[in-house]
C-alpha cells in the first residue's frame, strides 16, 4: 500500500515550459487535491476533485490546469510555465466516508519545481 | 469567504515546557471541518486531528490536546511537556462540506530547544 505518490520528485523548468505532475492513490479515495506550499504562505489549494471526471478550482488555479480521468489518478499541467510556478507542489487525497462527511487528507511527499 | 489565521509564525521553547498554538478561522458555513497538521523538517505533512463544528468536545491525545470553541472561532492546539522531536511546522486548516475548499493557515514554526 504505497498511499500518495508523486511523479516527480524534482524538476527544473525554463520559462514558456510545459510538464505534467502525475499524482497517485491506491487508497479507492474519492477526492483529491493539487496544493502549492511556498515559504510563510502555507498550503494554497490550486484545484481539486471529488470524483472522477469532475475537477473544481481552488484558491490559485491561474496557469494550471488538471485532469481526473481514472479515480486513482490526478494531474496537474503547467502549460507556460513561469518563474512565479517555483514552489513545491503537494497532492492529497480523501476518503468518503458519509455524505457530506470531509475527511483527513493523506499527502503525497511532494515534488521541488524550479522555473528559470 | 473562508479564511485561517494562525498569528504566531514563530514560537521557540525548552524541552518540557508547555506550549500553546493559536488558530483563528472565519467561515459563513454551518457545517465545516478543522485539521491541524504536522509538517516535520523531513518536509511530509501528517494529520493529526480533525472536528466538525458541531463536536464542541476538547480532546485529548497523549501529550497533544485541543481546545475548539466556535464562540471565538478558535481551534488551538497544546503540547504539553515538548520534546526536541515536536520540532515542525504546525498548519491549522478549514474545510467546507463535501471535500470542497480546504484553506490552510501560514503555519507556525515550533523549535523545541534541548
Amino acid at each position: 500500500n504505497a498511499g500518495v505518490t508523486q511523479t516527480p520528485k524534482f524538476r527544473v523548468l525554463k520559462t514558456g515550459q510545459s510538464m505534467t505532475l502525475l499524482c497517485a492513490q491506491d487508497m479507492n479515495h474519492e477526492y483529491m487535491y493539487w496544493y502549492r506550499q511556498d515559504p510563510g504562505m502555507g498550503l494554497r489549494l490550486i484545484h481539486y476533485s471529488v470524483g472522477e471526471g469532475t475537477t473544481a478550482k481552488g484558491e490559485v488555479p491561474d496557469g494550471y490546469n488538471v485532469s481526473r480521468l481514472k479515480k486513482q489518478n490526478f494531474l496537474l499541467g503547467l502549460e507556460s510555465a513561469a518563474p512565479s510556478q517555483t514552489s513545491v507542489y503537494f497532492c492529497a487525497s480523501s476518503r468518503l466516508e458519509t455524505e457530506s462527511q470531509t475527511n483527513e487528507q493523506f499527502f503525497g511527499p511532494g515534488t521541488r519545481l524550479t522555473v528559470l | 469567504a473562508q479564511k485561517v489565521t494562525q498569528a504566531q509564525t514563530e514560537i521557540s521553547v525548552v524541552e518540557k515546557e508547555d506550549v500553546t498554538l493559536d488558530c483563528v478561522y472565519e467561515t459563513r458555513d454551518t457545517t465545516y471541518y478543522l485539521f491541524w497538521y504536522k509538517q516535520p523538517p523531513s518536509g511530509e505533512l501528517v494529520f493529526l486531528i480533525r472536528r466538525n463544528s458541531f463536536d464542541e468536545q476538547n480532546e485529548i491525545s497523549g501529550r497533544y490536546s485541543w481546545n475548539f470553541q466556535k464562540s471565538t472561532s478558535s481551534f488551538n492546539f497544546t503540547i504539553t511537556a515538548s520534546q526536541v522531536v515536536d520540532s515542525a511546522v504546525y498548519f491549522c486548516a478549514l474545510s467546507e462540506a463535501y471535500g470542497q475548499n480546504f484553506v490552510f493557515g501560514p503555519g507556525t514554526r515550533l523549535s523545541v530547544l534541548p
